[in-house]
């Protein structure tokens, strides 16, 4: 199947900086890619909708001016956090949706995870 | 919001079948009914996906019922790595769809 990598696996930052993670479809072309977070012991939430060449489609409640969402090529996409504060530390997972008749509606990347100190 | 509904646990003993229900009452005609599975501290995989027909690959099989408004997962053997959350979810297949998950049933395979 197609494959998905996500880039830190996991990352450390203080507070106020900003940190950014990238979502990489290897053996494809994504026409969108989705980012989601994850809390622990909840459910995945969707924050956005990335479409390549345009600009991306926040879900109500995620602030698009923290969350920036930069889709400038069929396989990459990045999120950065900025000004990130202990309450962003989460699971941040990407997953992309590509151009060809995939048997799947996404693939999904192995996740990022974010603690803030 | 979710449109299924999902028991918040189960359990199954190895090597015998589990079966995960899922309600959908409000489901579309254009809308598919997908199953991921989340594994601890992975991202979600794909299971297998359905419309009306009753589906099988290598990994499960996917019974919907004639109306639609409910669907069944089964793994047909469980094992001890089949243990994780597994979400059904409904979503037109346009390959653009964004996926909204719901709490899922966490699955425990049992010795």
């Amino acid at each position: 199947g197609a494959v998905v990598s996500q880039h830190p696996s996991r990352v450390i930052c203080k507070s106020g900086t900003s940190v950014k993670i990238e979502c990489r479809s290897l053996d494809f072309q994504a026409t969108t890619m989705f980012w989601y977070r994850q809390f622990p012991k909840k459910s995945l939430m969707l924050m956005a909708t990335s479409n390549e060449g345009s600009k991306a489609t926040y879900e109500q409640g995620v602030e698009k001016d923290k969350f920036l969402i930069n889709h400038a090529s069929l396989t990459l996409s990045t999120l950065t956090v900025t000004s990130a504060h202990p309450e962003d530390s989460s699971f941040y997972i990407c997953s992309a949706a590509g151009l060809a008749e995939l048997q799947e509606t996404q693939y999904f990347g192995p996740g990022t995870r974010l603690l803030v100190l | 919001d979710a449109k299924t509904t999902q028991p918040t646990s189960m359990d199954c003993a190895e090597g015998r079948a589990a079966n995960l229900p899922c309600n959908h009452s409000t489901i579309s005609g254009n809308e598919y009914v997908y199953w991921y599975r989340q594994i601890h501290s992975q991202g979600p995989q794909y299971i297998i996906h359905g419309l009306k027909n009753n589906e099988t690959n290598e990994m499960a099989s996917l019974i919907i019922t004639e109306d639609r408004k409910s669907s069944t997962l089964i793994l047909p053997h469980a094992t001890l790595r089949d243990t994780a959350v597994y979400y059904c979810i409904v979503s037109p297949d346009n390959q653009g769809g964004k996926l909204i998950f719901g709490q899922g049933t966490e699955l425990s395979v049992k010795p």
